[in-house]
């Protein structure tokens, strides 16, 4: 099965700077990676998502790119917040069929003020 | 629009007892997913459930657990006889039917079990 690799576990930045979080997975059949942002006793909330037909896809200043022959993608963040602040989960799948994502361990990003 | 409605939000059991969580996926979601999430640790998938039957059981621990996801109302995750290592998060989420939806699963709020 899918096997999805996130760094770093923790993430400490601060207000302004940018933050990168990287992940790798094993099955070249993903197409499909989706990352989420999970704030203090929330569930996981989809931020920004990119297909395999793409390299670099942003919405303000957040932004993914996906190198498939590497077989790894990054979340970028720009100018971060201190809002920003929150565990960050990556994922990966295939699309179509019953698919299941199978997502990283995630990363705790910490903006400091 | 309401989005994934998960009940109750926190749960607490004795060991020994039996934990029921409920799940109402998004309007117009046919597909369910649970996931388990331990203190520091990541999204752990356990089952994926469309209406009246079981796709994957493959993350559901071989004994006390069972989902369901009937004609009618909410996706159910029960635990049996609950142990102090179920203390968890449970999460689920929804997806719309077809392969065009680009299976975008959204999660609910969890449920927090607490075993004392």
């Amino acid at each position: 099965g899918e096997n999805v690799e996130q760094h770093p576990s923790t993430l400490s930045v601060q207000e302004g700077d940018s933050a990168v979080i990287k992940c790798t997975y094993s099955d070249s059949a993903s197409n499909y990676f989706p990352w989420y942002k999970q704030e203090l006793g929330k569930g996981p909330q989809l931020i920004i998502d990119i297909r395999s037909n793409v390299g670099e896809k942003k919405d303000q200043r957040i932004a993914v790119t996906l190198n498939k022959t590497a077989k790894h993608f990054s979340l970028h963040i720009t100018e971060t917040q201190p809002e920003d602040s929150a565990v960050y989960f990556c994922a990966a799948s295939l699309s179509g069929g019953s698919y299941i994502p199978t997502f990283g361990r995630g990363t705790s990003l910490i903006v400091h003020p | 629009n309401a989005g994934v409605m998960q009940n109750p939000r926190h749960l607490v059991r004795r060991r020994g007892q039996e934990a029921r969580l409920r799940c109402s996926p998004m309007k117009g979601h046919s597909h369910v997913y649970w996931y388990r999430q331990l203190p520091e640790e990541g999204l752990k998938f356990m089952v994926y459930l469309q209406k009246e039957n079981i796709i994957d059981e493959s993350g559901m621990p071989k004994e006390r657990f069972s989902a369901e996801f009937p004609k009618e109302g909410p996706s159910i995750l029960r635990i049996q006889q609950v142990v102090r290592g179920d203390s968890a998060a449970y999460f689920c989420a929804s997806s719309p039917p077809g392969t065009w939806a680009g299976n975008t699963i959204y999660f609910g709020e969890g449920s927090w079990l607490t075993v004392v």
